[in-house]
């Protein structure tokens, strides 16, 4: 079974700092891997997918993610930080059954100062 | 284009009450999810249906959910009776096919009380 662990339940970083969300996974096969971010009140969207394509993925917003097999992570980066990237980030592996379905981590909160 | 809508968007109930919960997908979207995200969690899938038919449905208590998607567009989350360990978030999801990109609703929160 997949499984992702997200470290850090809460990161604060500076205006214009850099972002670093950290995640790890678990998987029996080559996985399929998601970051995805959730405004208050709203639905989760996704940023960016790895799908055993090309190793470091860029998303919206001026997200990143880079995967790397020898240390089963698909830790999320950004070089400066903006206000509006305020958020809760989730990580999610998906699975290699018929359903496909999604195993997502138990979220890191950003928050960015001024 | 249209995202995926749910009803209501707030919910307070006392416990042992009955709620539901609606979701209508994207349209054209044939893969339709239900998940319940409890403060501080990541979302957990319920349910997931193709079309009208279910494709998972493990982590769904069925001794008090259940779920329907008639004519495989909307959809209805309910519980029966609700429990205090109920209250969360229920993610309503659609994507245009099995693997493909989900597509998240504004969710229902519900409060048990």
């Amino acid at each position: 079974a997949q499984s992702v662990t997200q470290l850090g339940s809460h990161v604060s970083v500076s205006e214009g700092a850099l972002v670093l969300l950290r995640c790890n996974y678990s998987s029996s096969v080559p996985p399929y891997l998601f970051w995805y971010v959730q405004y208050p009140n709203q639905g989760l969207q996704l940023l960016l997918k790895y799908t055993s394509a090309a190793t470091l993925v860029k998303g919206i917003n001026g997200f990143e993610a880079e995967f790397k097999k020898s240390e089963t992570s698909f830790h999320l980066t950004k070089p400066s930080a903006h206000m509006s990237d305020a958020a809760e980030y989730f990580c999610a592996v998906r699975g290699s059954g018929s359903a496909r379905q999604l195993t997502f981590g138990s979220g890191t909160q950003l928050t960015v100062l001024p | 284009e249209a995202g995926v809508a749910q009803s209501p968007r707030y919910k307070i109930i006392e416990k042992r009450q009955s709620v539901a919960f609606w979701c209508n997908p994207i349209s054209g979207h044939a893969t339709l999810y239900w998940y319940q995200q409890i403060l501080g969690q990541g979302p957990k899938l319920l349910i997931q249906f193709q079309n009208n038919g279910v494709v998972d449905d493990s982590q769904l208590p069925k001794d008090r959910f259940s779920a329907e998607r008639l004519k495989g567009v909307d959809s209805t989350l309910k519980i029966q009776p609700a429990k205090l360990e109920d209250s969360a978030v229920y993610l309503c999801a659609s994507s245009f096919d099995l693997a493909y990109e989900q597509y998240f609703g504004p969710g229902t929160r519900l409060t048990v009380t």
